[in-house]
């Protein structure tokens, strides 16, 4: 079965400082792995996904996540926080049916500090 | 412009009420989803719908059923509200593939008293 693993529920950093947030999967295929962001009383939007071609994955806000299936990992990086990023961050993979439900990582809260 | 619409951004309502969550999407998506959202829980899947009348069980049920009528609508029942049901309610929908995005509606938090 596939699964996800977000280390750190909550991520405190600096307004400028680098931003990481770390996502291991599990799965016995290769994965298709998303990453979405919940501003405070909205929904999940769509940061960026991996389906197989790029290991390096753009995604919008300058947000960016590499996908090392050495280390089953897709985590989630910016070089310089802004205050607006403050927000939940959820890494999903998606189970490979033609439904393609997404399981969701437990969510990483991110802080930004002035 | 995807949109994923809920009809209710909060809702309050009496422990033993039946509560109807509403979804409609406009994109023409096949597979729609309803999730709960608890904190240090993330997102777990109550219900899916991958065609009209077609719908199975995610990791939740149990309190839980819902209703796909028409392609573009996906509603959520709870058939006699308790108090643990308090929660936010995400609908989503998406293309057939595993690889496609979902979509998600802006929430629903529900109180139930």
């Amino acid at each position: 079965a596939q699964s996800v693993t977000q280390l750190g529920s909550h991520v405190s950093v600096s307004e400028g400082a680098l931003v990481l947030l770390r996502c291991n999967y599990s799965s016995s295929v290769p994965p298709y792995l998303f990453w979405y962001v919940q501003y405070p009383n909205q929904g999940l939007q769509l940061l960026l996904k991996y389906t197989s071609a790029a290991t390096l994955v753009k995604g919008i806000n300058g947000f960016e996540a590499e996908f090392k299936k050495s280390e089953t990992s897709f985590h989630l990086t910016k070089p310089s926080a802004h205050m607006s990023d403050a927000a939940e961050y959820f890494c999903a993979v998606s189970e490979s049916s033609n439904t393609g439900k997404l399981i969701f990582g437990q969510g990483t809260t991110l802080q930004v500090k002035p | 412009d995807v949109k994923v619409t809920q009809s209710s951004r909060y809702l309050v309502k009496r422990t033993g009420e039946k509560v109807f969550l509403e979804c409609v999407q406009d994109m023409d998506h096949e597979n729609m989803f309803w999730y709960r959202q608890d904190p240090g829980l993330g997102l777990r899947l109550i219900y899916f719908s991958y065609d009209v009348k077609m719908k199975e069980k995610g990791d939740i049920p149990e309190g839980y059923s819902v209703s796909r009528e028409k392609k573009e609508r996906f509603s959520l029942i709870l058939e006699s509200a308790s108090t643990n049901q308090t929660s936010m309610y995400l609908c989503a929908s998406k293309v057939g593939g595993a690889k496609n995005i979902q979509y998600f509606g802006a929430g629903t938090r529900l109180s139930v008293l």
